[in-house]
């Protein structure tokens, strides 16, 4: 069936260190984002990136579809990271836009 | 307004009592989804609604659940006679046409059935 899965589970880092997330699907997708919740619960949009490479500050993403997985870069990490990443996908086999999201990596970052 | 809003932040119900939860899409946004997250978990779509086409229902957990939109506005989630499994953070999430789009979220209704 339809899967979206991320690695690591939990990630623990010093401040100041890098970090790459991973999120495998398996299937042709035509959406992908990664998000980040923070302690509240608000999800914040970070990339929409179906394919190619974007870069916004410290965080970079590059979706290789053909290959069906994303990563997520942090760099230089920052206590205000903390949170869980989610990768959420939509499939072109799904009729509607739903994204199926995965478990999510929680990452702490530590002064 | 600038994001989707959602009403109530949070509602506390006692089992068997119906709720009502409110969405308010990014104005100009036909596409509006409810998602369901509960504790530690990832989030589950539950329903997704486009314009005036018939609306996916897929992800709807039981015929307790129904949600309502009218045109391309304001849309209202109902869980009828509430169970305990029910407990968890909807969120509701808009998009512009077509279900490629961006989605953005808002900040979720907390539900706790007593």
């Amino acid at each position: 069936g339809i899967q979206v899965e991320q690695s690591p589970p939990d990630l623990i880092l010093q401040e100041g260190a890098n970090s790459t997330l991973r999120c495998n699907f398996s299937d042709s997708v035509n959406n992908l984002q990664w998000f980040h919740q923070n302690p509240w619960g608000q999800l914040i949009n970070l990339f929409y990136i179906p394919s190619g490479t974007k870069q916004n500050g410290r965080l970079s993403a590059t979706t290789v579809a053909t290959e069906r997985y994303s990563l997520l870069y942090i760099s230089s990490s920052q206590t205000t990271d903390s949170g869980v990443y989610f990768c959420a996908v939509g499939f072109f086999s799904s009729n509607t836009g739903k994204l199926i999201f995965g478990q999510g990596t929680t990452l702490q970052v530590k002064p | 307004g600038a994001g989707v809003s959602q009403s109530p932040s949070n509602k506390v119900t006692e089992k068997g009592k119906d709720v009502e939860l409110r969405c308010d899409p990014i104005s100009g946004h036909t596409a509006l989804y409810w998602y369901r997250q509960r504790l530690g978990q990832g989030l589950e779509f539950l329903i997704y609604f486009q314009g005036n086409s018939a609306p996916d229902k897929s992800g709807l957990p039981s015929d307790r659940f129904s949600a309502e939109r009218t045109g391309e506005s304001v849309s209202t989630l109902t869980i009828q006679r509430t169970q305990q499994e029910d407990s968890a953070v909807y969120l509701c999430a808009s998009s512009h046409a077509g279900g490629y789009n961006e989605q953005f979220f808002g900040p979720g209704t907390r539900l706790t059935v007593l």
